[in-house]
């Protein structure tokens, strides 16, 4: 299957600080390309899809100027948590697929806000 | 309801034996199916998609899917302890999107 990376694979910051977590495709081009928030013990939220060279969509209820998303080539797509709370702290995962329909995960980044 | 069902779990069965996980969904016009395995700490993997009615072999993986009844499922045959993990259920909702069950968690016991 494709190959999806993610980094970093984990971050520790302060309260009010931005972290930026990049995706990238390793094998493969993709226009769009997902990310998702899972909370412990809780399943997979998809939080907007990223589209290349577009706006991303963003999903009912996820803040767009909070989770900025840039998708500025087929082999990059970049989350930004602007102004992290401990509330942010979860585990942030994109994905991607060459098609519109089998789309393989990267392997997560952990995100704990101080 | 949600979008996506599955059974709560945890399921628990003995190495070697058949493990069955099940998963409904609500949207009739859904096409594409898909089981993902997940181990503590780490992101999903794809095992299996599925698309047709009937049944789809991958080794020990079989996946089942029913659109009349709006019901897919996974069965695992000769369950290994690696087999531990909680198994997600995702339906694509369209330009690649998928909606995820809450997962059932699978322990194998030696």
């Amino acid at each position: 299957g494709a190959v999806v990376s993610q980094h970093p694979s984990w971050v520790i910051c302060k309260s009010g600080t931005s972290v930026k977590i990049e995706c990238r495709s390793l094998d493969f081009q993709a226009t769009t390309m997902f990310w998702y928030r899972q909370f412990p013990k809780q399943s997979l939220m998809l939080m907007a899809t990223s589209n290349e060279g577009s706006k991303a969509t963003y999903e009912q209820g996820v803040e767009k100027d909070k989770f900025l998303i840039n998708h500025a080539s087929l082999t990059l797509s970049t989350l930004t948590v602007t102004s992290a709370h401990p509330e942010d702290s979860s585990f942030y995962i994109c994905s991607g697929g060459e098609g519109k329909e089998t789309q393989y995960f990267g392997p997560g980044t952990r995100l704990l806000v101080l | 309801q949600k979008e996506v069902e599955q059974n709560s779990g945890p399921l628990s069965v003995p190495e070697g034996a058949i493990a069955s996980l099940n998963c409904t969904y609500s949207d009739r016009g859904s096409q594409s199916f898909f089981w993902y395995r997940q181990y503590s700490g780490k992101s999903p993997e794809l095992i299996m998609f599925i698309y047709s009615n009937g049944d789809k072999e991958d080794g020990r993986f079989t996946a089942q899917l029913n659109k009349a009844s709006q019901y897919v499922s996974l069965l695992i045959r000769d369950s290994q302890p690696s087999d531990s993990a909680t198994y997600l259920c995702a339906v694509n909702v369209g330009e690649g999107k998928s909606t995820f069950g809450d997962g059932t968690t699978l322990t194998v016991k030696p």
